[in-house]
């Protein structure tokens, strides 16, 4: 089966710049998942959407950061104005069912460097 | 915050030797799971094991899961250059359906 597929792979942005990640998740994949990865740690999760419902968003900073997935497949993370600070690699994951019993399949990410 | 916390947080071992880390976890747990990133690429799942199973297999790797320690070993036997990446825990809450991750092993092994 094909994978989780993202777009950018790189992005470099100035500061203050919005940017767009598109994530195409695992074809019947109920669950997608938006994670942020700095460097040297663990991915932290953005936001869950289940079919194209949001089930947890509490850790994505709503006043600069938006995520939609229409229509229940593909989904963009967006970023607006970038800060220095989300400098760091996107990762879109997808499962079956729920993470409570159903492993992750991740894409490569995409490394947003904000100078 | 991480839920989980791995140790060490680097490892560096020589082909053919074994490798264990382990994860610490704070709050009661559905699952626990393990994946692996190699550099530059997205994480790949390794293991489920859930809070009622205290040993699980798969090829050259071995998880256990000791819930009154809240803690959790992965094993990696007779070790490969190619398993050189980060190694991952991920915890389910018992209350939640949030998969959170720890920091990370990285371990480098030496042909």
């Amino acid at each position: 089966e094909a994978g989780v597929a993202q777009s950018p792979r790189y992005k470099i942005i100035e500061k203050r710049q919005s940017v767009a990640f598109w994530c195409n998740p695992i074809s019947g994949h109920a669950t997608l998942y938006w994670y942020q990865q700095i460097l040297g740690q663990g991915p932290k999760l953005l936001i869950q959407f289940q079919n194209n419902g949001v089930v947890d968003d509490s850790q994505l900073p709503k006043d600069r950061f938006s995520a939609e997935r229409l229509k229940g497949v593909d989904s963009t993370l967006k970023i607006q104005p970038a800060k220095l600070e989300d400098s760091a690699v996107y990762l879109c994951a997808s499962s079956v069912g729920s993470s409570y019993n159903s492993p992750l399949h991740f894409g490569n990410g995409t490394r947003l460097t904000v100078t | 915050s991480q839920q989980g916390e791995e140790d060490p947080q680097a490892l560096s071992i020589q082909e053919g030797e074994n490798a264990t880390m382990n994860c610490s976890y704070k709050t009661s747990i559905n699952n626990l799971q393990w994946y692996r990133q190699n550099s530059g690429r997205g994480l790949v799942h390794l293991i489920l094991i859930r809070s009622n199973e205290r040993e699980k297999h798969s090829g050259r790797l071995r998880v256990t899961l000791d819930t009154s320690k809240k803690s959790s070993s992965l094993l990696i036997t007779a070790s490969r250059a190619a398993d050189t990446a980060s190694y991952f825990c991920a915890t389910i809450g018992a209350a939640g359906n949030k998969l959170t991750f720890g920091g990370g092993t990285r371990v480098l092994v030496k042909p």
